[in-house]
């Protein structure tokens, strides 16, 4: 099993700021097969990116996903208060799928 | 827009069997693969397995066997089976839809909550 783990923990900033995330597997995954999901309390995880960069419907372009091998990145541009979650990544590309064990974006 | 719905108990006894259902609306259900996923409170999210329209299953190593999951295409729903459920089986359990063979998952329904306990 692919073991995914991401940095930091919580990451606490303020509206406007710029946030990276980081998701860092324990073997080599395909760029094809890295996605990010959203999650707020109370809801079901919302698909943010998928193949590394590829943003889903409906999101907006503050958000870039970028990597390659064990290393991968979300970047999030002037953060909007909607963006305050968590965030999850995941790799698809090997069975069992994985996810990370999600980093916190706090509201400073 | 395709919509998940989770149904089942949210109690279950210690050593008996986990059973939801979810049901698919506003798509079909042949040809796509559809997954269980489960969330233990205040935790990460952890894959339980997919079953394609046709029937063939993947589960996660660690829960393969006690987990069956099924599907029903002429009543549109699929369902999930644990077995030998102790506390460690507390969590919302979510249903799922990939994109397609090789996607992420996209679609996700609401979640329901399971609770092991006497």
């Amino acid at each position: 099993e692919i073991v995914l783990t991401q940095s930091p923990g919580t990451l606490s900033l303020s509206p406007g700021e710029g946030a990276t995330l980081s998701c860092r597997a324990s073997q080599s995954v395909s760029s094809s097969s890295l996605a990010w999901y959203q999650q707020k309390p109370g809801q079901a995880p919302r698909l943010l990116m998928y193949a590394t960069s590829i943003r889903a419907t409906g999101i907006p372009d503050r958000f870039t996903g970028s990597g390659s091998g064990t290393d991968f990145t979300l970047t999030i541009n002037r953060l909007e208060p909607e963006d305050f979650a968590v965030y999850y990544c995941q790799q698809y590309g090997s069975s069992p799928r994985s996810f990370g064990q999600g980093t916190k974006l706090e509201i400073k | 827009q395709v919509q998940l719905q989770e149904s089942g108990p949210g109690l279950v006894k210690p050593s008996e069997t986990l059973s939801l259902t979810c049901t698919v609306s506003g798509g079909s259900i042949s040809n796509f693969y559809w997954t269980w996923i489960r969330q233990p409170p205040g935790k990460g999210l952890e894959w339980i397995g997919y079953i394609y329209s046709t029937g063939s299953t993947a589960y996660n190593p660690s829960l393969k066997s006690r987990v069956t999951i099924s599907v029903d295409t002429s009543k549109s729903l699929f369902s999930l089976s644990l077995t030998s459920v102790t506390a460690a089986d507390t969590a919302v359990y979510y249903c799922s839809r990939r994109g397609g063979s090789s996607s992420p998952e996209v679609n996700w329904g609401q979640g329901a909550l399971v609770t092991v306990s006497s």
